[in-house]
């Protein structure tokens, strides 16, 4: 089935560390997201990416790190310079290189930083 | 600036009841899209339907419908005889639109409603 993997479900990390999040899609969309979510909040765009080998920063990208090396992958590299990396990140494609149109997301990945 | 606000942040009903979901928005551009998305427990967000700034036409999809009012900012989602499956978090969401490649494309979405819907 085409859809959008994130890996891992569930991520605990030591304060100065680094930690890499996967997201892989199948679905042969453009365009690539991740989104960060608190409790209670809505979605922030953390970097997103209109094509391969190519990314914007979104709302909040200090502390975070990304790449596009390939259409299918956009993993998000948490950095120890993010201050309060503990919360729910959502990876999301998008057929169009816009986002006019509809965003499909992955299940998410939670971290947290002990 | 663009903003969503969704006033109701939970919502208890009993099965079978309708509840309103309210999202008010504001935003300085004629052409926008505004979305509505379901996250249910297990985490990703769904998307329920997508609505362009020149079409204020009501839709209907089964016990869902919306209803999109320029003159108040305003674009309702309406879930008729509620069932358990229907607990989630419900954004609201708005875009501009984009044409050219390099500007900024995000969504700006509001912070959700938890609906929970009891037996």
């Amino acid at each position: 089935d085409g859809g959008i993997t994130q890996s891992p479900k569930y991520l605990f990390r030591k304060e100065g560390q680094n930690v890499t999040l996967s997201c892989e899609q199948n679905l042969n969309h453009d365009a690539m997201y991740w989104y960060r979510q608190d409790p209670g909040q809505g979605l922030r765009l953390i970097y997103y990416s209109q094509i391969v080998n190519d990314f914007q920063k979104g709302d909040i990208a200090e502390g975070y790190s990304v790449s596009r090396e390939k259409k299918e992958s956009f993993p998000l590299t948490v950095t120890s310079a993010q201050k309060n990396p503990t919360a729910f990140y959502l990876c999301a494609s998008n057929p169009r290189a816009d986002v006019t149109g509809e965003l499909f997301f992955g299940e998410g990945s939670r971290l947290t930083v002990l | 600036a663009q903003k969503v606000t969704q006033a109701q942040t939970e919502i208890s009903v009993v099965e079978k009841e309708d509840v309103t979901l309210d999202c008010v928005y504001e935003t300085r551009d004629t052409t926008y899209y505004l979305f509505w998305y379901k996250q249910p427990p297990s985490g990703e967000l769904v998307f329920l339907i997508r609505r362009n700034s020149f079409d204020e036409q009501n839709e209907i999809s089964g016990r869902y419908s919306w209803n999109f009012q320029k003159s108040t900012s305003s674009f309702n989602f309406t879930i008729t005889a509620s069932q358990v499956v229907d607990s989630a978090v419900y954004f609201c969401a708005l875009s501009d639109l984009i044409f050219l490649r390099g500007s900024q494309g995000n969504l700006i979405f509001g912070k959700g409603t938890k609906l929970s819907v009891k037996p």
